[in-house]
């Protein structure tokens, strides 16, 4: 049973540029969650996306914005990228039902220079 | 302001020294309190999921129990493997599955 697979596992860019980070939730699963965890913190919540509708947001730029795809897989797009956002990008998954625990992908390091 | 503390911020433990750690939260309508261990360059790994005040998770030497203001993750007779940064989240009514993290405990478990 595949788990939550992201994709690039690292990226480099430079600031000014757009990035779009990839990924297929947990089989059965039809939620899909995005985090952005600096070094040393915990995960800070970007937005849900469900049905294809981003469902609810966190205190995140609209330089941020995604898509949720039929198939539930889902992309995290981030325009005009600056230093501050290099992070470990988090994907999780889960049913639609609250307090559903959230399966996370090993996650891409984006790396802005 | 929904919050997760996370206490201490460090540990160091002997190989079988049992110990706990702390989640405290200020949150409106608790939904689920989440327990995850991270390992160095990897996402999150769920642990337990504890819903109601005095519910308790075991799991291998790990315990979670749940009160109204915290959590604690007992750790019983510790390994070198349970080394890792564990984090507390919690998802409040109204937030779906919006989890609110703390920053987590990194725990060293020396031989």
């Amino acid at each position: 049973d595949a788990g939550v697979t992201q994709s690039p596992t690292h990226l480099i860019k430079t600031r000014g540029q757009q990035v779009t980070l990839r990924c297929s939730p947990k089989s059965g699963h039809d939620t899909v969650s995005w985090y952005q965890q600096a070094l040393g913190q915990g995960p800070q919540f970007i937005f849900q996306y469900y049905e294809e509708e981003e469902r609810q947001r966190g205190n995140f730029p609209d330089r941020f914005s995604g898509h949720q795809f039929p198939n539930y897989s889902s992309e995290l797009n981030v325009n005009a990228l600056l230093l501050g956002d290099s992070a470990l990008y988090l994907c999780a998954s889960s049913l639609a039902q609250g307090g559903s625990p959230l399966h996370f992908g090993n996650g891409t390091r984006l790396t802005v220079t | 302001e929904d919050q997760v503390t996370q206490s201490p911020e460090a540990l160091r433990l002997q190989e079988g020294e049992s110990s706990s750690l702390n989640c405290s939260y200020t949150v409106s309508g608790l939904r689920g309190l989440f327990w995850y261990r991270q390992d160095p360059g990897k996402g999150p790994e769920f642990l337990f999921t504890l819903y109601s005040a005095g519910e308790e998770k075991e799991k291998e030497r790990l315990k979670a129990t749940l009160t109204k203001k915290e959590s604690f993750l007992h750790i019983t007779a510790p390994k070198p493997e349970d080394s890792a940064t564990y984090l507390c989240a919690v998802v409040f009514s109204g937030g779906y599955n919006k989890l609110i993290f703390g920053a987590g405990t990194r725990l060293a478990v020396h031989p």
